[in-house]
């Protein structure tokens, strides 16, 4: 069974300072890792993905994350938090033994000023 | 471009009623999904289609139904509406599966009173 884990459900941080959200999955399969992102009242927006190329994944507004087999992990950073950054992220997998892309439960991202 | 388009938005429904949520698609996308995201839970799939014609229960299907007669369209259907379904649904579509981005809708917020 292929399962995904948040380990924060809330993270704040100072305007300025680095983000880390964190994810592991569990998988029997190479696994596809996505991250993304939904601000208020809005639909779910790509941040990333990695798809068994580089382990190390750009994405959009300075995010990236590192995909580590060995730790099986998929954890989000950003150097330098901004206000917008404040939102609900959402890692997610999917396997070649499923047919659907499973959720963690989500980290909601405070910035403070 | 519009992307994913869920309507309605918002709507309260009387226990018992029923009510179908339609999903469209402009990116000539095979693959659809409806998801139900609460609070805590993430984001857990309803049913998926691979494809016009086609529909497959996801996570959790029990008290919904889908139809998929044209491929730009996915609609999900609830027979007779229970409390426990208030939740905000979402639409997705992907070209396939795997390393594919999945694209979401905006969200239809529905009550159940």
């Amino acid at each position: 069974a292929q399962s995904v884990t948040q380990l924060d459900s809330h993270v704040s941080v100072s305007e300025g300072t680095p983000v880390l959200l964190r994810c592991n999955y569990s998988s029997s399969y190479s696994p596809s890792l996505f991250w993304y992102v939904q601000h208020p009242n809005k639909g779910l927006q790509l941040l990333l993905k990695y798809t068994s190329a580089a382990t190390l994944v750009k994405g959009i507004n300075g995010f990236e994350a590192e995909f580590k087999k060995s730790e099986t992990s998929f954890h989000l950073t950003k150097p330098s938090a901004h206000m917008s950054d404040a939102a609900e992220y959402f890692c997610a997998l999917f396997t070649g033994g499923g047919n659907k892309l499973t959720f963690g439960t989500g980290t909601q991202l405070k910035v403070e000023l | 471009n519009a992307g994913v388009t869920q309507t309605p938005k918002f709507r309260v429904l009387k226990t018992g009623q029923s009510m179908t949520l339609l999903c469209a698609q402009d990116m000539n996308h095979e693959y659809m999904y409806w998801y139900r995201q609460d609070p805590g839970m993430g984001l857990r799939l309803i049913h998926y289609s691979v494809g016009e014609g086609t529909t497959a229960k996801g996570e959790v299907p029990d008290g919904y139904n889908v139809s998929r007669l044209k491929k730009q369209n996915f609609l999900l259907g609830l027979e007779s509406a229970a409390p426990s379904q208030t939740s905000v649904y979402f639409c997705a579509s992907s070209f396939g599966l795997s390393g594919n981005t999945i694209y979401f809708g905006e969200g239809s917020w529905l009550t159940v009173v």
